[in-house]
């Protein structure tokens, strides 16, 4: 199985502040690399897919980028909205394994 | 508009079979491998595994196999995921999500909580 380590598992942060979490798999993935945003109660929501195209409707301020085995998710200036847990998830090979997680909290 | 709706919580004894489903819409439902996800409570995403509708082939993740079963009816554009024996440690959210092929996993299920207790 792709292991996928995903760091941080959390961190503070300010409103317009400028953050980045990474994952790394295991093994090469190719494009095969997704992150999701979810909030409490709610079904995940993609932000990005193939490691960097932007999910339809998702804000500028997202941003993915990466290549083989490590990723990363950046967002560019963090508004009261984007405070959530992220995800990756590989869908390279079976099967598809997620990330830890990481939770974005309020400094 | 393509659409995945999963069917309502469930509360269950340790012990009892359950069987939960996804049904889809707005698109040739027999064309995408469907995948289910656990959650549990404070936890991270789990992927349990993912059926092929058009001929219910599956792919378990290892950690599930032989745990749940996970199938599909085409007939009926539903996807299903079940237990034959309940566990207190099987409650949790599951969602089932649309494997987009190269576009990955695009749509999502709304969720199914799952709660079983004595």
């Amino acid at each position: 199985d792709i292991q996928m380590t995903q760091s941080p598992s959390s961190l503070s942060a300010s409103v317009g502040d400028r953050v980045t979490i990474t994952c790394r798999a295991s093994r090469g993935i190719r494009h095969d690399l997704e992150w999701y945003q979810q909030k409490p109660g709610i079904a995940p929501k993609r932000l990005i897919y193939e490691v960097s195209s932007l999910q339809s409707g998702v804000p500028s301020r997202f941003s993915g980028s990466g290549s083989g085995t490590e990723f990363t998710l950046t967002i560019s200036s963090l508004q009261p909205e984007d405070f959530a847990t992220y995800y990756c998830l590989q869908h390279n090979n079976y099967p598809y394994t997620f990330g830890q997680g990481t939770k974005l909290e309020i400094k | 508009e393509v659409q995945l709706v999963q069917s309502g919580a469930e509360v269950k004894k340790p012990g009892e079979s359950l069987k939960i489903s996804c049904k889809g819409s707005g698109y040739n439902f027999a064309s995408n491998w469907i995948g289910w996800v656990r959650q549990m409570p404070g936890k991270g995403l789990e992927w349990m595994g993912i059926v092929d509708p058009s001929d219910s082939e599956t792919r378990y993740s290892p950690s599930f196999q032989g745990q749940v079963t996970i199938s599909a009816d085409k007939s009926i554009s539903t996807a299903y995921l079940q237990w034959s024996s309940l566990k207190a440690s099987d409650s949790a959210m599951y969602y089932c999500a649309r494997d987009g092929g190269l576009f990955g996993i695009d749509y999502w299920g709304q969720g199914t909580f799952v709660t079983v207790s004595s």
